[in-house]
């Protein structure tokens, strides 16, 4: 079946500019997480959603991030007004269920590169 | 910060099984042990995970210690395709169940 898939894969854009990132998780998924992995260096955790709510956003690196999610499926990241320091891959990932020991599922994720 | 610690990087001769530790000493009784694999320019690819007992897929097995306190990702016959940075994660199975990652072993097979 489909995997999580996310979009665009690649964006370039200037220092100042907004950006929106969308994942879509594999269907029947509840909880979706988004991670952002700087370069050379693991992932770091930045929001999970469990069905459209968001109990954790304690990554969120400042209030020029936001997320959310619609339908339990589709959701978008979006940056405001960003700025070189948030050059990085922004990776989503889904899991099938809450609790218990259900392993998250990763996407290639979005190259974001400000100029 | 990361409950986990990895060596920086491994090699493996090619047809060897290529034996990969972590120690996470202080793995509560309710987390499980996830083995993920990141090859370049891709996602995070899950491997395998376990609660206490020893695991084993179709792509590899863990064995994990009596105490929990490590865990070894076995890869019984390495292939070039099995070059990435593997990450060992132990996450809760409840609450916001996130991952920590750290920063993996890179494992290099060599023909």
């Amino acid at each position: 079946g489909a995997g999580v898939s996310q979009s665009p894969s690649n964006k370039v854009t200037e220092k100042g500019k907004d950006v929106e990132l969308r994942c879509d998780p594999i269907s029947g998924h509840t909880a979706l997480y988004w991670y952002r992995q700087r370069l050379g260096q693991g992932l770091e955790f930045l929001i999970y959603f469990q069905g459209n709510s968001a109990p954790d956003k304690s990554g969120l690196p400042s209030d020029r991030f936001s997320a959310e999610r619609t339908g339990e499926s589709v959701s978008t990241l979006t940056i405001q007004r960003t700025q070189q320091e948030d050059s990085a891959v922004y990776l989503c990932a889904s899991s099938s269920a809450q609790g218990g020991n259900q392993p998250q599922h990763f996407g290639d994720g979005t190259r974001l590169s400000i100029l | 910060d990361a409950k986990t610690t990895q060596p920086t990087s491994m090699d493996c001769a090619e047809g060897r099984a290529a034996n990969l530790p972590c120690n996470h000493s202080t793995i509560s009784g309710n987390e499980y042990v996830y083995w993920y694999r990141q090859i370049h320019s891709q996602g995070p690819q899950y491997i395998i995970h376990g609660l206490k007992n020893n695991e084993t897929n179709e792509m590899a097995s863990l064995i994990i210690t009596e105490d929990r306190k490590s865990s070894t990702l076995i890869l019984p016959h390495a292939t070039l395709r099995d070059t990435a940075v593997y990450y060992c994660i132990v996450s809760r199975s409840s609450g916001t169940y996130k991952y920590i990652f750290g920063t993996g072993t890179r494992l290099k097979v060599l023909a």
